[in-house]
Parts: structure tokens; sequence; C-alpha cells
């Protein structure tokens, strides 16, 4: 299968710190990817849309000058928190969309959690 | 608007049961996708399937099925003989319009904990 590869993991930072995200496709080209967000015990939700060479499209009620997404190559998509607060304390998790036989399956990213002190 | 819900919050059961988790979705359009997936622990999300709306057929991989209803807009996931690796949280997702390319709506997930 797809694997999506997300670094870091884990990451603690101080308020008012910026924090970068990345998300690469492994073994497979992605001119799509999303930037979701999860709460402890709920769901996901979107934030962003994420295509190659263009802006990211962001969901309504997302701050974009907040959460910068870049994705400069067709394997890897930035997502940049900057001047992180508390409230920005999240699991934060990518995914990049499959084309040809397996197309538009969406394979995510282990997530990162990030807590901001 | 599009909406997935997934009614059972948690569920328990005894290894080797066999357990069923519900899907019902809503949307206007009348081509769609539906997809499960699985997060265990550790936080990735697992893909598990993807159906579209024109395909009614049930599904079986291993011990892992699917039955896909429209007249009841229900897309329910049952695991035959459960294990203790089936535990996680499970997320039944709809995608709407015919490429499955556009945005994933996922509902709150059912975690299960299957006890050994």
């Amino acid at each position: 299968g797809a694997v999506v590869s997300q670094h870091p993991s884990w990451v603690i930072c101080k308020s008012g710190t910026s924090v970068k995200i990345e998300c690469r496709s492994l073994d497979f080209q992605a001119t799509t990817m999303f930037w979701y967000r999860q709460f402890p015990k709920q769901s996901l939700m979107l934030m962003a849309t994420s295509n190659e060479g263009s802006k990211a499209t962001y969901e309504q009620g997302v701050e974009k000058d907040k959460f910068l997404i870049n994705h400069a190559s067709l394997t890897l998509s930035t997502l940049t928190v900057t001047s992180a607060h508390p409230e920005d304390s999240s699991f934060y998790i990518c995914s990049a969309m499959v084309g040809g036989v397996a197309k538009n399956i969406q394979y995510f990213g282990a997530g990162t959690r990030l807590s901001v002190l | 608007a599009q909406k997935v819900t997934q009614a059972q919050t948690e569920i328990s059961v005894v290894e080797k049961e066999d357990v069923t988790l519900d899907c019902v979705y809503e949307t206007r359009d009348t081509t769609y996708y539906l997809f499960w997936y699985k997060q265990p622990p550790s936080g990735e999300l697992v893909f598990l399937i993807r159906r579209n709306s024109f395909d009614e057929q049930n599904e079986i991989s291993g011990r892992y099925s699917w039955n896909f209803q429209k007249s009841t807009s229900s897309f329910n996931f049952t695991i035959t003989a459960s294990q203790v690796v089936d535990s996680a949280v499970y997320f039944c997702a709809l995608s709407e319009g015919g490429t499955g390319a556009n945005n994933l709506f996922f509902g709150t997930g059912t975690r299960l904990t299957v006890i050994p």
C-alpha cells in the first residue's frame, strides 16, 4: 500500500514559536494532500487541501495566516503553525491522495501531536 | 448537506465474538464514495475499504465484511471472530462527487475494545 510519512510525531514548543510539520508520500506522487486536525476522542476535521504548485484551499474558520501550507513538490507538503498558542495544541494528521488504479484514496500519515506550553 | 453518523461511541466485545459497526450517511449527491478507516492507538489512519454509490455488492475481506444498503443509507462494517489487535477507533467517511477526489467527511468514530 501507499506510505505516507509525517514528521515529527510529537513536538512540544513554547507559546509564540512556530512549528513546521512535514508530510511526505514515500512511494507515490501526490498532487493533492490534505491536513486534518483531531481533538481528543473526536473526529477528524479538515483544515485545508494542499495542491502541488498552487495555494492551499482552507476550510471555513481556519486561519490561513496562522496555518501556513506549502506543497512545493509532488511528494512533500508542509504545515507551519505560526506563533503557536496553547489552544493550538492538538493532533495534526495529513493525508496524500493516490491516483492511478487505487484512484483517489487518501492514505494517512501517523500524525503529529503538538503541545504548546 | 453531507453528514456521517456513527451512533455507537464505544463497543466492547470479548475476543472471538462478532461485532458490527454502524454507519449512516446523508448526501444529496447521487454519486459518492464511502470509506472505512481504522485508527489504532498509534494514531495513523489505516485505509480499509472504499465503495462507490453504484456498487451495492457486499464485500468480504478475511474477517472483515461490509454491508452497503442505499435504501437505508447505511454502510455497516462487521468483524468476525474479533481479535485483540482489532481494538481501535473505526471511522466511516463520505466523499461526495463521482471521483472520490473530494474532501472526506468523517463520522465521529466508534471505539472498539476487544477483551482477551
